[in-house]
């Protein structure tokens, strides 16, 4: 079980914006930088988002990222079928560890 | 251009111990605030962040399994070496090595990955 809490699925129809949500404590979330990777089936997973809604190079501005409190949320606006991915949060955790999100799988109707 | 390759055996028995390595180039482990993790993902399943070893040697654990971890860095071959005691079929999975550049930052390069199954 992750420490950090996110819907399994999420799904849109082309063009529409999906938001995936990830629910941290006041040790993780709440005191340090969220991350967002994206991962295509048989690859290594690769930074979406990073310090929280900083876009990693070559992400396109229909990826967006907030934080607030001890919760998190990606959106994807304006869906297109490559966005097909599961997507996971990671935050750093005071008590000296890394922890991740459980991973939404994100479908494209 | 920074490359991390996972090597390691592709099949280990339980109870045996696994030994991964991490083979890294295009950076140096003793620059400052640098680190390399290990992170697995069982089939189907999260991925799940193991161990971290930083730029001043210094090692962190995934609390739940620190005490079959251990994790250590060799600079001169470029490597980082992941240890697991006493492994399980819970653990077969595919380990990544992946970096970060400075305290609280990005995976921002990981390996392909190296498939271990835990079977008798």
């Amino acid at each position: 079980q992750s420490v950090l809490t996110q819907p399994p699925s999420a799904s849109g129809t082309p063009g529409q914006r999906v938001t995936i949500s990830c629910s941290g404590s006041s040790s993780n979330i709440g005191l340090n930088h969220v991350y967002w990777y994206r991962q295509l089936p048989g690859t290594a997973p690769k930074v979406l988002i990073y310090r929280n809604n900083q876009r990693s190079s070559g992400v396109p501005a229909r990826f967006s990222a907030s934080k607030s409190g001890t919760s998190a949320s990606l959106a994807i606006s304006g869906l297109r079928s490559e966005d097909e991915a599961d997507y996971y949060c990671a935050a750093w955790d005071d008590s000296l560890n890394w922890v991740f999100g459980g991973g939404t799988k994100v479908t494209v109707l | 251009q920074v490359t991390l390759r996972e090597s390691g055996p592709a099949r280990v028995k339980p109870t045996q111990t696994l030994t991964l390595t991490c083979t890294f180039s295009g950076f140096s482990l003793d620059t400052s605030g640098m680190s390399v993790s290990w992170i697995r993902q069982p089939p189907g399943k999260a991925l799940e962040w193991l161990a971290l070893i930083d730029w001043e040697d210094d090692a962190y654990y995934c609390p739940s399994l620190e005490t079959r971890l251990t994790i250590s860095r060799d600079t001169s071959k470029n490597q980082v070496v992941l240890t697991m005691t006493n492994v399980d079929p819970m653990d077969t999975a595919t380990y990544y090595c992946a970096r970060t550049l400075t305290e609280d930052d990005a995976f921002d390069a990981w390996g392909q990955g190296t498939m271990v199954t835990v079977s008798s």
